[in-house]
């Protein structure tokens, strides 16, 4: 079935250790990639997006994601985590044909001091 | 300020009893949707608007209903709400669909169905 799979669902850091979050989907195209972030008790925020070329994006926030496609794989990365970055974090896809945004299922990010 | 609003932020119901959803973006914009946010499932589509009078089922719309009849309000409704309904409730819009890039989320809309 296709699908959007973030298979870390909490994860633990310390504050300035850096941090990668797994993103992989399982469609037979390429579809669009995004990265969400949700803050507690607010909406989503767009973190960054792939739609072709360079396989590196750049965000806001200072992260960055990387698309392979040989790993149907968007993970998003920060080389030092703040504690600002404590939230929740989506990866989406957007099927070309079907005018939906597809959501993963998410991971909670906690930063310890 | 470009925004999206919902009302209320928090509600507590009972079953059966029927309640409304607002949402009202201020950009023009022509994609609105709404989506429903539980724990280990994430964000799932349930219903989302091209544009004025055009509506369209996503992934999980059984129970709800929705109408477009003007550009800037895209209200949920729930005519017989039931506790497996308690969740999250965002409303988004961006300016058609596609343009992700230009998505913005409402604030939330807590629901509780006893």
């Amino acid at each position: 079935a296709q699908s959007v799979t973030q298979p870390d669902i909490h994860i633990t850091v310390s504050e300035g250790a850096s941090l990668e979050l797994r993103c992989n989907y399982s469609y037979g195209a390429t579809p669009y990639l995004f990265w969400y972030v949700q803050s507690p008790g607010q909406g989503l925020q767009l973190l960054l997006k792939y739609f072709s070329g360079d396989t590196l994006v750049q965000g806001i926030k200072g992260f960055e994601a990387e698309f392979k496609r040989s790993q149907s794989s968007f993970n998003l990365r920060k080389p030092s985590v703040h504690w600002s970055d404590a939230a929740e974090y989506f990866c989406a896809v957007d099927l070309y044909n079907t005018d939906k945004l597809i959501f993963g299922t998410g991971t909670r990010l906690q930063v310890f001091p | 300020e470009a925004q999206v609003t919902q009302n209320p932020r928090y509600l507590i119901t009972v079953t059966g009893k029927k309640l409304t959803v607002t949402c009202s973006q201020n950009m023009n914009h022509e994609y609105m949707s709404w989506y429903r946010q539980d724990p280990g499932l994430g964000l799932r589509q349930i219903y989302y608007s091209m544009n004025v009078e055009v509506t369209d089922k996503g992934d999980v719309p059984e129970g709800y209903k929705v109408s477009r009849k003007e550009k800037r309000n895209f209200p949920l409704i729930l005519e017989s709400p039931s506790p497996n309904q308690t969740s999250l409730y965002f409303c988004a819009s961006n300016s058609r669909a596609g343009t992700w890039e230009t998505q913005y989320f409402g604030p939330g809309t807590r629901l509780l169905v006893l």
